[in-house]
């Protein structure tokens, strides 16, 4: 069974900090995303990283592919309190099929 | 373009009642997803479906749940009879088949309370 570790599972912070949210496994994946979700909604595909060491960027957030592909991170730059929600990441396994094994989420509130 | 659509968005029932969740992909979509999502579990992958045929539904809880998918554009969960804890978010996304990355597109939810 392919588990994702995210952390931390909470994050409270002040506007125009910066974070990192984590997203760690001992498996590989063939893919990984993120997704985020905000109360009320389902999750929203943010990006989808696929190449070892790969670096994407979203505006203010940057995320990265481990170069194992066992793992990722997000980063976030001057955090809005329009970044609140769950934070989720979902592995693609190699010999998974279609299923996505996601992490449990990071919730980050963004103070004003 | 519209995204994934499910009804009904809340559903408040009594133990032991049948409860049937509905679900429309987005049109071209090869692959459909039922998830279950809680406090406690986190997000649970319950089926999925490829070109309307089940292919793992290995995260279904027990008999009491089931899933069609008669056409391209439809799909039921239907729970028979429904438990207090079956209380959950209930999740429908879709997929394109676009090589081996599975980019899901999820619909809003619906509610699920069992009294």
């Amino acid at each position: 069974t392919q588990l994702l570790e995210q952390s931390p599972q909470f994050l409270s912070i002040q506007e125009g900090e910066n974070l990192t949210v984590y997203c760690n496994s001992s498996s590989v994946f063939s893919s990984l995303q993120w997704y985020r979700q905000e109360p009320g909604e389902g999750p929203v595909l943010l990006v989808t990283v696929v190449t070892g060491g790969e670096v994407k960027k979203l505006k203010r957030l940057t995320f990265q592919f481990g170069d194992a592909r066992k793992d990722s991170s997000l980063h976030i730059t001057a955090a809005q309190p329009g970044d609140t929600g769950l934070y989720l990441c979902a592995g693609a396994g190699e010999t998974s099929g279609s299923r996505l094994t996601f992490g449990e989420g990071t919730q980050l509130t963004v103070n004003p | 373009d519209a995204g994934v659509i499910q009804s009904p968005r809340h559903e408040v029932t009594e133990m032991g009642q049948e409860v049937t969740l509905r679900c429309k992909p987005i049109s071209g979509h090869d692959y459909l997803f039922w998830y279950r999502q809680t406090m406690m579990r986190g997000l649970e992958l319950l089926i999925y479906f490829n070109n309307n045929v089940p292919i793992d539904d290995s995260g279904m809880p027990e008999d009491r749940f089931s899933a069609k998918m008669p056409n391209a554009s439809f799909s039921t969960l239907k729970i028979q009879p429904s438990e207090p804890r079956d209380s959950a978010v209930y999740f429908c996304a879709s997929s394109p088949h676009s090589g081996g990355v599975r980019e899901q597109y999820f619909g809003p939810g619906t509610r699920l309370t069992v009294t």
